[in-house]
């Protein structure tokens, strides 16, 4: 069974830094392409950056760029954000999604229950 | 960058009722259009990739169709547990996703 679970996340102030994790398990972690995707208080899902399966390429959403860096640990099976420069309107949920490939074709198969970021003095 | 948008963004019907839900995209994203549901408190999940194929273990009743820049998401008889927040998303490019159909209860 595939389970991804995120951790690290909580309250911290405005221009602060934060480490989120994901331990994947029930798959062969080294074989996919992950990614985060975040979702404010009330709002819809928006894309926050991906990461290939051999970290050999990395992207991240216009409103994250520069602060935001996605990594991963194939020998742990994890997926991790570093946050930095912390902004109110990062508040969200922040989840962990597998990438599922059909041919050409991207979608997001597996999603955790998410960990939740509260930026705020 | 692609913008995607929905409509509508919210709809109430009864149980049996066949819904469409239409995403539409600001440029053509070939089939490169997958479909999620989200329920209240709950991640979202994967319904539809590819514009129409429908994923295993998904009911029947659910399936989806388009091309480049038009598409839509059906339920064919709605069901009380399809109560839920519907979202396109494009990853024909860097993926984002639409901004969401709320389907409640008439």
């Amino acid at each position: 069974e595939v389970q991804l679970v995120e951790s690290g996340g909580g309250l911290v102030q405005p221009g602060r830094s934060l480490r989120l994790s994901c331990a994947a398990s029930g798959f062969t972690f080294d074989d996919y392409a992950m990614h985060w995707v975040r979702q404010a208080p009330g709002k819809g899902l928006e894309w926050v950056s991906g990461i290939t399966s051999n970290s050999d390429s990395t992207g991240y959403a216009d409103s994250v760029k520069g602060r935001f860096t996605i990594s991963r640990d194939n020998a742990k099976s994890s997926l991790h954000l570093q946050m930095n420069s912390l902004r109110a309107e990062d508040t969200a949920l922040y989840y962990c999604t597998k990438e599922f490939n059909y041919g050409d074709f991207r979608s997001f198969d597996y999603w955790g229950q998410g960990t939740r970021v509260t930026v705020s003095a | 960058d692609i913008q995607m948008t929905q409509s509508p963004s919210s709809l109430s019907a009864s149980v049996g009722d066949r819904v469409t839900i239409t995403c539409r995209a600001g440029q053509s994203i070939s089939s490169y259009l997958n479909w999620y549901q989200q329920k209240p408190g709950k991640a979202p999940k994967l319904l539809i990739y590819a514009a129409s194929t429908l994923r295993g273990g998904v009911p029947s009743r659910f399936s989806g169709s388009g091309s480049g820049t038009d598409f839509t998401l059906t339920i064919s008889s709605l069901q009380p547990e399809d109560f839920a927040t519907y979202y396109c998303q494009q990853t024909y490019s860097t993926p984002l996703f639409g901004p969401g159909t709320k389907v409640d209860i008439k």
